[in-house]
């Protein structure tokens, strides 16, 4: 059964920061990869997905990595605002056809100005 | 276009209502979903549809019946809910093609059971 795990729970950091969130999985099996924002009260904001074949990717300020092998993948925010200010999900989506994500139970970030 | 709607945001109702939540799509996505989430914890699936047929339904109670009336369309029936059942739905669907295989998700009803 795939388990998901994010650390820390939560975060605090300056502005300006360049900061690092964590994700780990158990089983390699997986899909994809997806990397979630969600502001308080708010849905789901997708930020990056990762194919089990990708290495990485890229999208601004954000860069997230996939190391299968390892059952890892971190998202990278460089030079961080206080609008990044969210909790942050990282889910795995199991291969063989499933269509349920698996999520791991976020990190709160708080950007501080 | 990448949104997905959903109606109302807010809603309250007393344990003997009848209500529906909405969730609508124009991204020609073949798969749509319903989520509940409480408050600090990542969304759990309740029901998924694959091509308007239910492919999951995740041992939610029957006070919940969900329903799929075309491709961009998904409700979510709701009726003799419990104070426990209080929480933010979220609707979400996914595209089947590896450009589109993010899903995407909805703002979300933050529904309140009194």
């Amino acid at each position: 059964k795939q388990e998901v795990t994010q650390i820390p729970a939560a975060l605090s950091v300056p502005e300006g920061e360049n900061l690092v969130l964590n994700c780990s999985f158990t089983d390699s099996a997986i899909y994809n990869l997806q990397w979630f924002r969600q502001d308080p009260g708010k849905g789901l904001t997708s930020l990056l997905l990762i194919q089990s074949s990708q290495r990485e990717q890229t999208s601004g300020r954000l860069n997230a990595s996939l190391d299968k092998s390892s059952g890892r993948s971190t998202l990278y925010i460089a030079a961080s605002q206080p609008g990044d200010s969210a909790t942050y999900l990282c889910a795995a989506l199991p291969q063989g056809g499933s269509e349920k994500l698996v999520f791991g139970k976020g990190t709160k970030l708080t950007v501080n100005p | 276009d990448t949104e997905v709607t959903q109606t109302p945001k807010h809603l309250v109702m007393g344990m003997t209502n009848k209500k529906s939540l909405k969730c609508e799509q124009h991204m020609g996505h073949r798969a749509m979903y319903w989520y509940k989430q409480k408050a600090k914890k990542p969304p759990e699936l309740m029901f998924v549809y694959s091509y308007e047929k239910l492919s999951i339904n995740e041992s939610v109670p029957s006070r919940f019946s969900p329903e799929c009336p075309n491709s961009s369309l998904l409700n979510l029936h709701l009726h003799a809910l419990q104070p426990e059942d209080s929480a933010l739905y979220l609707c979400a669907s996914r595209g089947w093609e590896t450009s589109t295989d993010t899903q995407y998700f909805g703002p979300g009803t933050r529904l309140t059971v009194l």
